[in-house]
């Protein structure tokens, strides 16, 4: 049984075209994660919420916005995509915020940007 | 900071060969320390974890012991399947809102 559901798996838009990227959740944990995988490369964090808390990491570029409207869903919004911003999109979400507490990711969105 | 450094890739081995994934790290407190499996064009799974000195992950066959004294965390698996092809990731969690910060990954290539 899916638990960590990202929509879709393959998304291509055209540049400067903003885009959204869904992900939910059937383990109604409490924090929600988005990374950037570039081809070749490990995940990176770009943000993620704590419940309705959001935490931005310090890197991001301003043309990543995130949004949470309950529990179960989080969207990736990127408000005018570049050709650099071709990646594959991971969601992750953990119970908690601690050392201990697992993430758990979907199977990712693959960002094509034309 | 956190870092964390795993060998480079790929690997190639042939089927039932030993499989050995160097990982260490640097951290302030005390990590977790996990790994991580992405098959082609998938997402992360857990592959295995531990969450404090000493402790052994294990899964899958899979093992991992995390060594706070060499701070390391090496994935060994006794004999690989052509289904063990794939990327790993170790990674490793502090309490900073549980950030994950990853290897740059090994390809493992396991042929018949």
């Amino acid at each position: 049984d899916a638990m960590v559901i990202q929509n879709p798996r393959y998304q291509v838009t055209q540049f400067g075209k903003p885009v959204t990227l869904s992900c939910s959740q059937t383990l109604n944990h409490n924090v929600m994660y988005w990374y950037q995988q570039k081809s070749s490369q490990a995940p990176k964090l770009l943000f993620h919420y704590y419940d309705k808390d959001f935490n931005n990491e310090a890197d991001t570029p301003d043309n990543f916005q995130s949004r949470r409207p309950n529990t179960s869903f989080c969207f990736l919004d990127i408000r005018s995509p570049g050709l650099g911003d071709a990646a594959m999109y991971l969601c992750a979400t953990s119970r908690g915020a601690g050392s201990t507490d697992t993430q758990y990711f979907g199977p990712g969105t693959r960002l094509t940007v034309l | 900071g956190n870092s964390v450094t795993q060998m480079e890739g790929p690997v190639t081995l042939s089927e039932e060969a030993f499989l050995t994934i160097n990982c260490t790290y640097t951290a302030t407190g005390y990590p977790s320390l996990f790994w991580y499996v992405q098959y082609p064009g998938e997402g992360l799974q857990l592959l295995l974890k531990a969450t404090k000195a000493d402790d052994k992950g294990s899964n899958k066959g899979f093992e991992a012991t995390y060594r706070k004294e060499t701070t390391s965390f090496h994935l060994e698996k006794g004999s690989v399947q052509v289904s063990d092809s794939a990327v790993y990731f170790c990674a490793l969690q502090t309490d900073s809102w549980g950030k994950l910060q990853f290897g740059a990954g090994t390809q493992v290539v396991v042929t018949p």
